[in-house]
């Protein structure tokens, strides 16, 4: 049983596209994020999301959204897809109390062509 | 706003050899200490936690303490095999930021050569 889903694996595409990513829990967690990871590997939270509100990193570009139709659910789409947008996008959920674990997806490998 | 520092790799170790990998920690509020595992083309899994000041997260053989006072979490392992290749993130969640998001370090990447 995956805890945490997320698709495509890896998604190729060319500039100036808009794409979707998805991604599922069945942890039953009400809390989801969306982090970025550059390719000198470093990782930077993007979103936080429950049902009751959205947390976005000041540094992320309105080109960037996310969606979420029910709780257990989290996708994110990007408008205009630049180059620089070329990173591994990883899913995470996690129970509201910061001293419990985030679990993460096997991550979406973005590569804008 | 908060920041992890954990020191650059890559870190060689051979077999059985003893690993240490720093981690410092600026904090507004009170955080929660993680670390995080990244085996090769998979997501991050937790390793372990600390969520007050010296306490000692453990797990698999590794072993960290939350040090107030030197705002550190330094990650250790007595004896590291092959298959602890993977890329390590020191990691915090602060009760004063919204959100729970977690700050992460900019990861350490070690290999264990037989």
């Amino acid at each position: 049983d995956t805890a945490v889903s997320q698709t495509p694996k890896y998604l190729v595409t060319q500039m100036g596209n808009d794409k979707s990513i998805k991604c599922e829990q069945n942890l039953g967690h009400d809390t989801m994020y969306w982090y970025k990871q550059d390719s000198k590997k470093f990782l930077k939270i993007m979103f936080s999301y429950n049902n009751k509100e959205l947390i976005i990193n000041e540094t992320v570009p309105n080109r960037f959204s996310p969606k979420s139709p029910d709780k257990a659910h989290l996708n994110l789409h990007i408008n205009s897809l630049e180059l620089g947008d070329s990173a591994v996008y990883f899913c995470a959920s996690s129970l509201r109390d910061m001293n419990t674990e985030a679990f993460f997806g096997q991550g979406t490998r973005l590569t804008v062509v | 706003g908060d920041s992890v520092t954990q020191m650059e790799g890559p870190v060689t170790l051979s077999e059985e050899a003893f690993l240490t990998i720093n981690c410092t920690y600026t904090a507004t509020g009170y955080p929660s200490l993680f670390w995080y595992v990244q085996y090769p083309g998979e997501g991050l899994q937790l390793l372990l936690k600390a969520t007050k000041a010296d306490d000692k997260g453990s797990n698999k053989g590794f072993e960290a303490t939350y040090r107030k006072e030197t705002t550190s979490f330094h990650l250790e392992k007595g004896s590291v095999q092959v298959s602890d290749s993977a890329v390590y993130f020191c990691a915090l969640s602060d009760p004063s930021n919204a959100g729970n998001m977690l700050t992460f370090g900019g990861g350490t990447r070690l290999m264990v050569k037989p």
